[in-house]
C-alpha cells in the first residue's frame, strides 16, 4: 500500500536555513500539502497543489518537489517556526495519506 | 471571518457511535468548497477520515469507509461525521476543516475547527 515518509525530526541553527523532506511514490504524481503544528494546535496550512501558499504564510516557507520527493525549506529559521511539520498526499483515488510528522527543533 | 467549531460528546463507550458536529460561521457551507475531518490520536499524528461536498458526495479514508457517514445539513450549516462500533484505537482529537479552493477538492484544509477530544471508554 501506499505511504508518506518523513524524518521524525530535524534541528536547525536560528537564522540558518532547514530542507524538511517528504517522500513517497504518490508525490511522483500529485503535489505535497504541507501543515505547520504547534502543540495544542490545529494545524496551519502552510503549502498545497502547486506551490499555492496561503495568505499569511512567511514567505521564508517555500516548497518544492522532485520525483517521489517532495521538500519544505525554511530560509532564516525564527524560533517561532519550532513545530512538527506534516505533510499529505492523495493517491489515485483520492485516499489522503498524511506522514508521520517531523519535530523541527531551533537551536 | 470564517469559523468552524466542533462538538458533541467527549466521551463514548466502546462498540457505539461517535457523533461529531462541525459548526460553520461566517461563510455558507453551500459556496462550493469542500468540507472535511482528520483526527490525531493523542500524541501521535495526522489521519484524515473523510471529505464532502454540499451534494453529499463524500471521499473517505478506505481503512474506516464502512464505518464512517459524511452528511450536510445546508439550511443548519453544518456538517457531521459519525463512526460506528468504536474501540480505544479511535480516541483522538477530531477536527473539521474546509478544503481552499471552490468547485475542486484538493484535500487540503485552510480553515480548521479548534478540535474536539473524544475518548472511547467504558
Amino acid at each position: 500500500s501506499s505511504e508518506v515518509t518523513q524524518d521524525p525530526a530535524v534541528s536547525v541553527a536560528l537564522g540558518q536555513t532547514v530542507r524538511i523532506t517528504c517522500q513517497g511514490d504518490t508525490l511522483r504524481d500529485y503535489y505535497a500539502t504541507w501543515y505547520q503544528q504547534k502543540p495544542g494546535r490545529a494545524p496551519v496550512l502552510l503549502f498545497y497543489g502547486k506551490n499555492n501558499r496561503p495568505s499569511g504564510v512567511p514567505d521564508r516557507f517555500s516548497a518544492s518537489s522532485s520525483g517521489t520527493t517532495s521538500y519544505l525549506t525554511i530560509a532564516g529559521a525564527q524560533a517561532e517556526d519550532e513545530a512538527v511539520y506534516y505533510c499529505n498526499s492523495r493517491d489515485s483515488i483520492n485516499y489522503v495519506l498524511f506522514g508521520g510528522g517531523t519535530q523541527l527543533t531551533v537551536l | 471571518q470564517v469559523q468552524l467549531q466542533e462538538s458533541g460528546p467527549g466521551l463514548v463507550k466502546p462498540s457505539e457511535t461517535l457523533s461529531l458536529t462541525c459548526n460553520v460561521s461566517g461563510f455558507s457551507i453551500s459556496s462550493g468548497h469542500y468540507w472535511g475531518w482528520i483526527r490525531q490520536p493523542p500524541g501521535k499524528g495526522l489521519e484524515w477520515i473523510g471529505s464532502l461536498y454540499k451534494n453529499g458526495h463524500t471521499y473517505k479514508n478506505p481503512s474506516l469507509k464502512s464505518a464512517v457517514t459524511l452528511s450536510v445539513d445546508t439550511s443548519k450549516n453544518v456538517f457531521t461525521l459519525t463512526l460506528k462500533s468504536v474501540t480505544a484505537a479511535d480516541t483522538a482529537v477530531y477536527y473539521c476543516g474546509r478544503d481552499p479552493q471552490p468547485y475542486v477538492v484538493t484535500h487540503a484544509f485552510d480553515i480548521w475547527g479548534q478540535g474536539r477530544l473524544v475518548t472511547v471508554s467504558s
